[in-house]
């Protein structure tokens, strides 16, 4: 089946950039998606790509995607503390409305 | 972006009990709600897919007849978790699919359930 995979931890200055990274094993998925969750929350939706696209921006958002190398990732400019939280990548299952989650990356911003 | 509730944001019960978990997606109808479980500094994993005005599709190793799941409306889906034990307590995150904006799954705030 599909496998999602993340690193787990990133830390950064507050003001530099931020990449988190994301690989997916199934070459068919169509929509690939980044949610943002904080401490007992749900999941914000922050940005979404079609698999035909190689780059979405959107405002200090950059999602980057290598369909060859089935690599996803998520560019946040002038990271600021409060973009501290985790942050997942899913992929919608071809043929299903289901996603596959990856695991999540912690981000902590330093000041 | 799209808002979905859950109601309660959390529940204590005691053992044996069941406690209902709602999912109401508030500024679109949803054909397809999903429910999911997280433990803590985990992913999330699926539990159903809940289809309205049709029987929940459970992903393999979740109980059906422990976690009933109803979808009577198009903006309204119901967990039910019954007969509730301690392993059962974990935060219960719904979602509701949106067809129309890339099959984009908006998310409620979760139910932090823990059961004594």
């Amino acid at each position: 089946g599909e496998d999602v995979e993340q690193s787990l931890f990133l830390s950064v200055r507050e003001g530099d950039s931020s990449v988190i990274n994301c690989t997916y094993t199934d070459s068919s998925s169509t929509y690939l998606y980044w949610y943002k969750q904080e401490p007992g929350a749900g999941l914000q939706l922050l940005t979404y790509i079609f698999s035909n696209m190689d780059m979405k921006q959107d405002q200090r958002l950059t999602v980057l995607l290598n369909k060859k190398d089935k690599h996803l990732s998520l560019r946040i400019a002038d990271t600021q503390t409060g973009d501290s939280a985790i942050y997942f990548c899913a992929v919608l299952t071809s043929g299903t409305y289901k996603y596959i989650f990856g695991t999540g990356t912690r981000l902590k911003v330093l000041a | 972006g799209a808002v979905v509730s859950q109601h309660p944001s959390w529940v204590i019960c005691k053992s044996g009990t069941s406690v209902k978990i709602e999912c109401r997606s508030l500024d679109f109808q949803a054909t397809t709600m999903f429910w999911y479980r997280q433990f803590p500094k985990q992913s999330l994993m699926l539990m159903a897919t809940s289809n309205e005005g049709s029987k929940a599709t459970y992903e393999q190793g979740v109980e059906k007849d422990k976690f009933l799941i109803n979808h009577a409306s198009l903006t309204l889906s119901t967990l039910t978790v019954t007969s509730a034990h301690p392993e059962d307590s974990s935060f219960y995150i719904c979602s509701a699919r949106n067809p129309s904006r890339a099959d984009t799954q908006y998310f409620g705030p979760g139910t932090r359930l823990t059961v004594l």
